[in-house]
């Protein structure tokens, strides 16, 4: 079955950078693109981006264009995203999700991760 | 603040039914499909589930209790023969094509009283 396993929880300080990692397995991983997401505490989803595997590049929303690098690895089925110049308000719950639809930006995510906490905090 | 828009709360006994709104715009639901996810918040490490997608379809798996609809910048989630299990957040969500990316509602959460 399909399964979307991420790294564990983070804590970092403010002015500091993460990387969540997403493991993918159960399907070809280049045919689909990861999406990350994140929620913080008391607030609804918040898309972040999204990457193709199978060519690497990625689209990133407005909000965190120079800031955000999404990456992955296919030859352990991999997908990454770094964070840079972490705030407080970036304390949230982080997902990869894959999109529903083969080679499709613009589909909904049909499989998510469990999510990785990355706390912000001095 | 999300850019669609949806009830904070929603609640109803077993067996009723359940309708969560999700309103947006032009650039968004007016113009693309809407999808709802479902998450059980209360269980903690739980991932969101994929519940309709495209407005009205079911993913393999969901039960037809559950019905999306959409109409011009706003649409729906109905929620039939509601059942204990069903308490969850609920989340709406469209391609905004002004912001070139997803957005998503801020999400109801679902009482089974």
């Amino acid at each position: 079955q399909v399964l979307l396993v991420q790294s564990g929880p983070e804590v970092k300080k403010p002015g500091a950078s993460v990387q969540v990692s997403c493991k993918a397995s159960g399907y070809t991983f280049t045919d689909y693109y990861i999406h990350w997401v994140r929620q913080a505490p008391g607030q609804g989803p918040e898309w972040m981006g999204c990457v193709l595997p199978n060519r690497g590049g990625a689209s990133y929303a407005q909000k965190f264009r120079g800031r955000v690098t999404m990456t992955r690895d296919t030859s352990i089925n991999t997908a990454y995203m770094e964070l840079r110049s972490l705030q407080s308000d970036d304390t949230a719950t982080y997902y990869c999700a894959r999109g529903f639809f083969e080679r499709v930006a613009r589909s909904p995510f049909d499989y998510w991760g469990r999510g990785t906490l990355v706390t912000v905090s001095s | 603040q999300s850019v669609l828009t949806q009830p904070y709360s929603a609640s109803g006994a077993p067996g009723q039914r359940v309708t969560i709104s999700c309103s947006g715009s032009n650039s968004n639901i007016g113009s693309n499909p809407v999808s709802w996810y479902q998450h059980l918040h209360h269980l903690p490490g739980t991932a969101p589930k994929l519940l309709i997608y495209s407005n009205n379809q079911r993913p393999s798996g969901v039960p037809d209790r559950f019905s999306g609809s959409k109409s011009g910048t706003s649409a729906s989630l109905a929620i039939s023969g509601l059942q204990a299990e069903d308490e969850a957040d609920y989340n709406c969500a469209a391609w905004d094509d002004s912001l070139n990316g997803w957005v998503f509602g801020g999400g109801t959460k679902v009482s089974v009283l």
